[in-house]
């Protein structure tokens, strides 16, 4: 199995801050990893796909990179409505779903 | 608009069988993608199932291939999901999710809204 390990699990920020999450995987997947965001109580929301290719509709802020073992996802200029749970997931073998990354208001 | 839903029963008793089905709307099954089954817990977090191609191809989790069976129904446009030998451990959120299925993807770009299943006596 592909194990994805997200880093932060909890990050602390403010409206305006910049924030990266970071995703790593157990061995090598290219750049087959897409981003997520879920609000409480709804489905996770696709963000971005094949590492850095933004999913239509998703605001410029959002962005991705990374490929092989190690990825991020960053908000360049936070808003009030991107406080919500990020999870990666790989598709190079199967699916597997990091753990999560909670982005709180400090 | 493309939209997904689940139903099925909100409680299942241990060792029996979970049913669920996931109506589309606004969008042919027989007309492309995957159509998965992803789960949902505080403790495993995330954990994807399987899918099910319009033709009826399936692909399953190797943790719970002995327990899963997705199958399509186009002419009502809908997929479903059964798991058998439920126990406590299945409780769970179950979403039904559109994946793209072409070189270079693998995500899904369209989830249901999700269903609690709780497996209790």
């Amino acid at each position: 199995d592909i194990q994805m390990t997200q880093s932060p699990s909890t990050l602390s920020a403010s409206v305006g801050d910049r924030v990266t999450v970071t995703c790593r995987a157990s061995q090598s997947i290219s750049s087959w990893l897409a981003w997520y965001q879920q609000k409480p109580g709804k489905a996770p929301k696709l963000l971005i796909y094949k590492a850095s290719t933004l999913e239509s509709g998703v605001p410029s802020r959002f962005s991705g990179s990374g490929s092989g073992t190690e990825f991020t996802l960053t908000i360049s200029s936070l808003q009030p409505d991107d406080f919500a749970t990020y999870y990666c997931q790989q598709y190079h073998t199967y699916y597997t779903f990091g753990q999560g990354t909670k982005l709180e208001i400090k | 608009q493309v939209q997904l839903q689940e139903s099925g029963p909100g409680l299942v008793k241990p060792s029996e069988t979970l049913y669920l089905t996931c109506v589309v709307s606004g969008y042919s099954i027989s007309s492309g993608y995957y159509w998965d089954w992803v789960r949902q817990t505080p403790g495993r977090g995330l954990e994807w199932m399987g899918s099910v191609y319009h033709i009826g191809t399936t692909y399953y989790n190797p943790s719970l291939e002995s327990r899963v069976t997705m199958s399509v129904d186009t002419s009502k446009n809908l997929f479903s999901l059964k798991l058998t030998s439920v126990t406590a451990t299945d409780t769970a959120v179950y979403y039904c999710a559109r994946k793209v299925a072409v070189t270079g993807r693998g995500d899904f770009d369209l989830w249901g809204q999700g269903t609690l299943v709780t497996v209790s006596s």
